[in-house]
Formats: C-alpha cells, structure tokens, sequence
C-alpha cells in the first residue's frame, strides 16, 4: 500500500536548466508534505515543506506546488546545479487524531543527475 | 552542534544473533523516530518515542523488534534473532517538538548486514 508515490526513478538535467520531481499520494488525510534530499553513505536532509492550506512555498532556488485536487506535488529547483545530484525524496504527514505528526511516509525516491 | 548520532555506522550479524543499534538525538530535542530502507526502496517509519514512552509503533514487526527512548542516554533500536531480511539501512531522525510539518533531522543512518 504506496501512500505517497515517485513515479519516476531517475531524472537526468542540463545544468542551469530546471529540474521537476514529481510526487503523487492516495491519503486525503496527509495535510503536510516535505521534500528531502539524499546523498549516498548520508541520511536525509530537509530542503522544504509546504502545509495542504497553501499552493506554493519558495525557497531560494527551491519551490513546491501542491494541487490537492490532483493530490500531487512537485519540486521545481531552478536554476540546477551539479550539486544537487542526489536521490530525492517526498514524505508527508497526517495529523493522527490530533496527537501528533510524528510519523511521516516516504516516497520511493528520485534520482537527480545535474550534468555540467 | 552535533546533529544526530548513530552508531555503528556498519554492523554485520549472523543470523540469529541480537543488534543493537544507537540514536543520540540532537541538543535539544527529545522527539526520536526510527526508520528502515530496503534496497531500492523509500524509508518505511517504524516507531516514534519520546523520553521514556513510545509514541506511534504501527510501523515495528511485532516479533523480534523493540525500541526505547530512556531519560538518560541514546535510543536503542534492537533486533533480536535477526534474519536475512532484515538487511537494511536504518535511520534515526530527532526534532524539537511535533508540531505540524516540523522538521526531522536524519542521522547517517547504520546499515545492518546479516550473513
């Protein structure tokens, strides 16, 4: 049961060209999603999030959309550098009754290439 | 400021031989989640804890695993009479507090082989 989906494995961009990670999920309850990026030997480290009451967050060379009607979110890193090659993840979280966001679910991750 | 600590970094375990795996939060915060990557796949949440209780489990096998968040000390992920499938690599992430959409810091995660 894949809750949140990255339906492409691997993404390959030009360097100075935009690159899009694309994420869909199934749960109607996730009202927060987040964007993680990971390289080999390392543990995940945050990039941005965006809460389900808002359509855009900006941050820097780093933008997330979400159409909550589509239940899809994307990335858009603009311009891409060769150090943004790394495997990206979306995760998102759920309010569980009121208690706490502690859980998130992940998606199965992207591979970024940004060639020089 | 050190972020995250897991250690070790590598274990390597026979089958059916205990691991123990170790999760120092960062300074400061007292919320810890454990998570496992298989192969080619996303990370899987197993169990969230703070001091002293467990949160949410619903990701934990129910046999041969447990985890503990205890006042004193770092959390200890444990897998009793490990198996080959439970190879993987295995995150710990900490935060401040729960609050919605709050950041978890991720640890370098300790990947366990078991021959």
């Amino acid at each position: 049961d894949q809750q949140v989906k990255q339906n492409s494995p691997s993404l390959s961009v030009q360097e100075g060209r935009i690159s899009i990670l694309n994420c869909d999920y199934t749960n109607s309850m996730f009202d927060y999603f987040l964007w993680y990026k990971k390289y080999p030997a390392e543990g995940p480290t945050f990039l941005i999030s965006i809460s389900s009451i808002k359509d855009k967050n900006e941050d820097g060379r780093f933008t997330v959309f979400l159409n909550k009607s589509a239940k899809h979110l994307s990335l858009h890193i603009v311009p891409s550098q060769p150090g943004d090659s790394a495997v990206y993840f979306c995760a998102a979280s759920a309010n569980a009754g009121g208690t706490s966001y502690g859980k998130l679910t992940f998606g199965q991750g992207t591979i970024l290439t940004v060639h020089p | 400021n050190a972020g995250v600590m897991q250690n070790p970094r590598h274990l390597v375990r026979r089958r059916g031989q205990e691991a123990r795996l170790r999760c120092s939060p960062m300074k400061g915060h007292s919320h810890v989640y454990w998570y496992r990557q298989l192969p080619e796949e996303g990370l899987k949440f197993m169990v969230y804890l703070q001091k002293e209780n467990i949160i949410d489990e619903s990701g934990m096998p129910k046999e041969r695993f447990s985890a503990e968040f205890p006042k004193e000390g770092p959390s200890i992920l444990r897998i009793q009479q490990v198996v080959r499938g439970d190879s993987a690599a295995y995150f710990c992430a900490s935060s401040r507090d729960d609050r919605p959409g709050g950041e978890q810091y991720f640890g370098p995660g300790t990947r366990l082989t078991v021959t």
